[in-house]
């Protein structure tokens, strides 16, 4: 079974420095790993995602995530936090392999921003 | 539409109350889900659709519980006898492919806010 563990469920930032989420999986099979924010009142909508072409993904609002297998992680990271980052985050995990693969979801992490 | 579309997003219902919320994916899409999200938590899968088939229900908490998808498009979540329990976010994501929807991912609605009281 898949399974993704995000470390702290909120995490507190200033405005300009450097923002670290952290996400570890466990899968049998070679993964496809997301990193989805939700805003308040909203849907989920998706950051970026890792499908094995590149271990280094780059994806929208200046984020970017590395996987490693050696440590079955997918951290978050962006260089320089905005007020506009203040939002719910998850990590997900799908199989590569299953026709039907559904997308299994952490339990969030909270990102605050202060002024 | 451009995009999921669920409705209504809140409703409340009485406990013991039936509901039913609708979701209209992508034109197109093939692939359909649902998922619950309780307060503070991610969201739990509950049912997937590939056109009109129910492929995995795996994830319905109970036989209260019911999709359907008759037409492979427009999807009904049914809650019959709903309990405080039930009270959450039921999120609808569809996508393009049949297969290999990791690729691409979801696209998710708005979702329903089900309060019962």
């Amino acid at each position: 079974a898949q399974s993704v563990t995000q470390l702290g469920s909120h995490v507190s930032v200033s405005e300009g420095a450097l923002v670290l989420l952290r996400c570890n999986y466990s899968s049998s099979v070679p993964p496809y790993l997301f990193w989805y924010v939700q805003y308040p009142n909203q849907g989920l909508q998706l950051l970026l995602k890792y499908t094995s072409a590149a271990t280094l993904v780059k994806g929208i609002n200046g984020f970017e995530a590395e996987f490693k297998k050696s440590e079955t992680s997918f951290h978050l990271t962006k260089p320089s936090a905005h007020m506009s980052d203040a939002a719910e985050y998850f990590c997900a995990v799908s199989d590569q392999d299953s026709s039907a693969s559904k997308i299994i979801f952490g339990s969030g992490t909270r990102l605050s921003i202060r002024p | 539409g451009a995009g999921v579309s669920q409705s209504p997003r809140y409703k409340v219902a009485k406990r013991g109350q039936d509901v039913a919320l609708r979701c209209d994916p992508i034109s197109g899409h093939v692939s359909l889900f649902w998922y619950q999200q309780a307060l503070g938590q991610g969201p739990e899968f509950l049912t997937y659709f590939q056109n009109e088939a129910q492929l995995d229900k795996s994830g319905l908490p109970s036989d209260r519980f019911f999709a359907e998808r008759p037409e492979g498009s427009v999807s009904t979540l049914k809650i019959q006898r709903t309990q405080q329990e039930d009270s959450a976010v039921y999120l609808c994501a569809s996508s393009l492919l049949s297969v290999g929807q990791g690729l691409y991912g979801y696209t998710f609605g708005s979702g329903t806010r089900l309060t019962v009281v």
